[in-house]
């Protein structure tokens, strides 16, 4: 339906290491958003998808939105400690007047 | 601009008691939106809002009441609380045009016991 799943759930990396969540939907998606949640704290959007195979890139973070657009993912290069946080998929319903959020990818790291 | 503002921060209720969260916004967004985050979890749709006067459910509305009398405001309504309900809730808001991108407020940390 309209469920979007993200792999993995945890990941745990060196500082420095790379890091990539993948978001996957059995439906096409009209778009997505990511959003950047650290602990304690709340989401923060980081930006939206919205054409077939579109890449953005953002400092050292890269966003693709597949082909198909049934799957998304986020990349970060080279990570920092900074970058510790939960990363959210969200596919747009009716636009994107509605989202609906997949489980997240808790990212942690080792200075 | 203070952006998403929510009260209280925290707040421990017994079974069966009720209370409101408040959620203000100042950027004259049309619309607004409940979420709530169980541990580890994504976040879930409550209730929303496109505009004054008009809300709707979302994917998990039982539990809970909302208005909107004005553009700034969406409170949300706790009635008879049960332990199920134990979450931090979110409140958002997002403008009408691209790319919609939701603004939120810091949460509320409810515990029902």
């Amino acid at each position: 339906g309209q469920q979007v799943m993200q792999i993995p759930q945890y990941q745990h990396v060196q500082e420095g290491e790379d890091f990539t969540t993948y978001c996957n939907s059995s439906t096409t998606l009209s778009n997505i958003q990511w959003y950047k949640q650290r602990p304690g704290g709340h989401p923060v959007f980081l930006i939206q998808l919205v054409k077939s195979g579109e890449v953005k890139k953002q400092k050292r973070l890269t966003f693709q939105f597949g082909e198909a657009k049934k799957n998304s993912s986020l990349h970060i290069t080279a990570t920092q400690t900074t970058d510790v946080g939960t990363y959210f998929c969200a596919r747009g319903i009716q636009g994107a007047q509605k989202l609906v959020f997949g489980q997240g990818t808790r990212l942690t790291i080792n200075p | 601009n203070a952006g998403v503002t929510q009260t209280p921060k925290f707040r421990i209720l017994k079974i069966g008691q009720s209370m409101t969260l408040q959620c203000t916004q100042d950027m004259n967004h049309n619309y607004m939106y409940w979420y709530r985050q169980d541990p580890g979890m994504g976040l879930k749709l409550i209730y929303y809002s496109v505009g004054a006067g008009i809300t709707d459910k979302g994917e998990v509305p039982n539990g809970y009441n909302v208005s909107r009398s004005t553009t700034e405001d969406f409170p949300l309504r706790l009635e008879l609380a049960a332990p199920s309900q134990t979450s931090v809730y979110f409140c958002a808001s997002t403008g009408r045009a691209a790319p919609y991108e939701q603004y939120f407020g810091p949460g509320t940390r409810l515990t029902v016991t």
